[in-house]
């Protein structure tokens, strides 16, 4: 299986700030990477697909980059509804595995 | 807009089964896969498998073969999970979504989850 390691597991970020979560997979993924966004309480959302490709609706201050086993989110000018658990999935090989998540939080 | 209603949670004794429900509505059910995800301990999140419901044709991640059944009924957009023998690991928050609209196995929609306990 392909182990999909998030760093930081933890953040602490003040509003405004630009905050990177990390996504680091065991072998190269071309670009088949994915990024879901789960509010406390709520179910994971999609914002991020094909590593850069912002999902409908999603703000703009949501950008993903990177390419082979490295890959990246990034939330520019942090709002308090970004307050959430952040998740990469790779969808390249069977089984389609996750990372343990990011939990972002407010300074 | 896409909708995903799952069933209630449940609470089954060990060495039971649960079958759960989602109900889905605002798209056309037969043209996308629903997959189902496993989030245990309220964090990590594991792709169980998933069925097309055009076909009824099914892939699964090989550690829940033997543990979990998907089924559709297509005359109500219902997709079906069923878990055999359950154990305290699967105690955890299921979810449907519908898969490969923006992607392969990406999931662009999610029910809001069912809570399965086991517990004697």
């Amino acid at each position: 299986d392909i182990q999909m390691t998030q760093s930081p597991a933890s953040l602490s970020a003040s509003l405004g700030e630009t905050v990177t979560i990390e996504c680091l997979a065991s072998e190269d993924i071309y670009s088949n990477l994915a990024w879901y966004q789960q509010k406390p309480g709520k179910s994971p959302q999609l914002l991020i697909y094909y590593a850069n490709s912002l999902n409908d609706g999603v703000p703009s201050r949501f950008s993903g980059s990177g390419s082979g086993t490295q890959y990246s989110l990034k939330i520019n000018s942090l709002q308090s509804e970004d307050v959430s658990i952040y998740f990469c999935q790779q969808n390249y090989d069977s089984p389609y595995t996750f990372g343990a998540g990011t939990k972002l939080e407010l300074k | 807009q896409v909708k995903l209603l799952q069933s209630g949670a449940a609470l089954v004794k060990p060495g039971a089964s649960v079958k759960m429900s989602c109900k889905a509505s605002g798209y056309t059910f037969t043209d996308y896969w629903v997959s189902w995800v496993k989030q245990s301990h309220g964090k990590s999140l594991e792709w169980i498998g998933e069925i097309y419901p055009n076909s009824g044709a099914t892939n699964f991640n090989e550690k829940f073969k033997g543990k979990a059944t998907l089924t559709v009924d297509k005359s109500t957009s219902t997709a079906y999970m069923e878990l055999s023998r359950l154990t305290s690991e699967d105690s955890a928050i299921y979810y449907c979504t519908r898969s490969g609209v923006r992607a392969p196995y990406v999931m662009d929609a999610w029910g809001q989850g069912a809570s399965v306990t086991v517990s004697s």
